[in-house]
């Protein structure tokens, strides 16, 4: 089956930190990967997404690269800011159908 | 483009009454919707799949008769939760596919938190 299984939170880091969240899934096919972000009172807004092995998506200085071998889509960025606090969401859409499948959320606090 | 909204983005309600939530995508035609329920500092639950003229698919433990969703046209989808009580309270997520050229993925509507007194 499909699943996605994301790095537990809360994490807290310092404002131009490194940040690296950990994403692993299970699918079958091929899927394609995303990261989507809720802010505090908001709904999902997409941040980046692959579609494809070895694709590196990226946005607003955020990066994650589709890694097939390891079935993973780290999210990463290398100098966070207060205003990346937020959840962020690792998910994926399974090429058989449109459905979602989404990790449980990380929550991060950047703190000046 | 690609706005999904969501109303209303707050509603109280006595326990035993019916709330209905709606979901529109302003600026695509979506072919299928899906309705989202997220419990606090947890992910998103998915409830129920629906596709534009046919009967929604709910997911497993999802009541269909509790939480009736209706796909009347390509930018319209209403979730109603009936009879609610207070476990009813939640954030509902309802997000939109096109299914194709730019809107290829999910867009996601703000949400709506309900409280059931």
């Amino acid at each position: 089956g499909n699943s996605v299984t994301q790095m537990e939170g809360p994490v807290t880091l310092s404002e131009e930190a490194f940040l690296t969240i950990n994403c692993t899934y299970t699918a079958t096919g091929y899927p394609s990967l995303f990261w989507y972000v809720q802010y505090p009172g908001e709904g999902l807004q997409l941040l980046l997404k692959a579609t494809k092995a070895d694709d590196k998506g990226s946005n607003k200085g955020f990066e994650a690269t589709y890694r097939k071998e390891t079935t993973s889509f780290h999210l990463e960025k290398g100098s966070v800011q207060v205003s990346d606090s937020a959840v962020y969401f690792c998910a994926l859409r399974s090429n058989t159908g449109n459905q979602f499948y989404f990790g449980t959320g990380t929550s991060l606090t950047v703190i000046p | 483009g690609a706005v999904v909204s969501q109303h209303p983005s707050w509603v109280i309600c006595k326990s035993g009454t019916s709330v209905k939530i709606e979901c529109r995508s302003l600026d695509f035609q979506a072919t299928t919707m899906f309705w989202y329920r997220q419990f606090p500092k947890q992910s998103l639950m998915l409830m129920a799949t629906s596709n534009e003229g046919s009967k929604a698919t709910y997911e497993q433990g999802v009541e269909k008769d509790k939480f009736l969703i209706n796909h009347a046209s390509l930018t319209l989808s209403t979730l109603t939760v009936t009879s609610a009580h207070p476990e009813d309270s939640s954030f509902y997520i309802c997000s939109a596919y096109a299914g194709q050229g730019s809107y290829n993925e999910q867009f996601f509507g703000p949400g709506t938190r309900l409280t059931v007194l």
